[in-house]
């Protein structure tokens, strides 16, 4: 058990650049949620995953955004013509079929220049 | 809407302190609580947890009671460490395996 991964860990861009995250959830977990993160914030919700199908999308999840798990293993959350205001953490966060307890990966840190 | 309110911090304590950090929340049915912790540039960590009523969870020193009357789950410490410095995040899952609803974290300071 190698924990949740995410990369990259840091992601500088340009505003109207386009960005990929990528996710590798704990092995067997079928469940992956991805959560955005703002300084003196706690994490919002914005999409989440059981196996390859994604059951929820928060509002903030604008047509901007789109997240996949095609094979029901990793995921990844792009982000189109990318705005300051997307600037952030994104998490993603992994479970169980068994046990309700989201763990955590380290988060990619976003800054839109 | 389902959502947590936590005190504001910073919470500021000379070690050896007892720590309370006030969750209060507001959801239907009957939700799962947890407290993660944030130490500074690592990951959010699961600290405990607690799925029904009267449920206490506890890690590492740290408690907290599921209190449905009064809404609750405060986190508590007999006695804290420069090493608990860290932000401390109330959360809740509506019913299992949904998504987590945050408070906005605390902040604590421990000094030597």
């Amino acid at each position: 058990d190698t924990g949740v991964s995410q990369n990259p860990r840091h992601k500088i861009t340009k505003r109207g650049q386009n960005v990929t995250f990528r996710c590798d959830p704990i092995s067997e977990h079928n469940r992956l949620y991805w959560y955005r993160q703002t300084l003196g914030q706690g994490p919002e919700f914005l999409t989440y995953f059981q196996n390859e199908a994604q059951l929820e999308k928060s509002r903030l999840l604008s047509d901007r955004f789109s997240a996949e798990r095609p094979k029901g293993s990793f995921s990844t959350l792009e982000i189109q013509r990318t705005e300051q205001g997307d600037s952030a953490m994104y998490l993603c966060a992994s479970s169980s079929r068994v046990q309700e307890t989201q763990y955590f990966g380290p988060g990619t840190r976003l800054l839109v220049l | 809407g389902n959502s947590v309110t936590q005190m504001e911090g910073p919470v500021t304590l000379s070690e050896e302190a007892f720590l309370t950090i006030n969750c209060t929340y507001t959801a239907t049915g009957y939700p799962s609580l947890f407290w993660y912790v944030q130490y500074p540039g690592e990951g959010l960590q699961l600290l405990l947890k607690a799925t029904k009523a009267d449920d206490k969870g506890s890690n590492k020193g740290f408690e907290a009671t599921y209190r449905k009357e009064t809404t609750s789950f405060h986190l508590e410490k007999g006695s804290v460490q420069v090493s608990d410095s860290a932000v401390y995040f109330c959360a809740l899952s509506a019913t299992g395996f949904q998504k987590l609803v945050f408070g906005t974290g605390t902040r604590l300071l421990v000094s030597p």
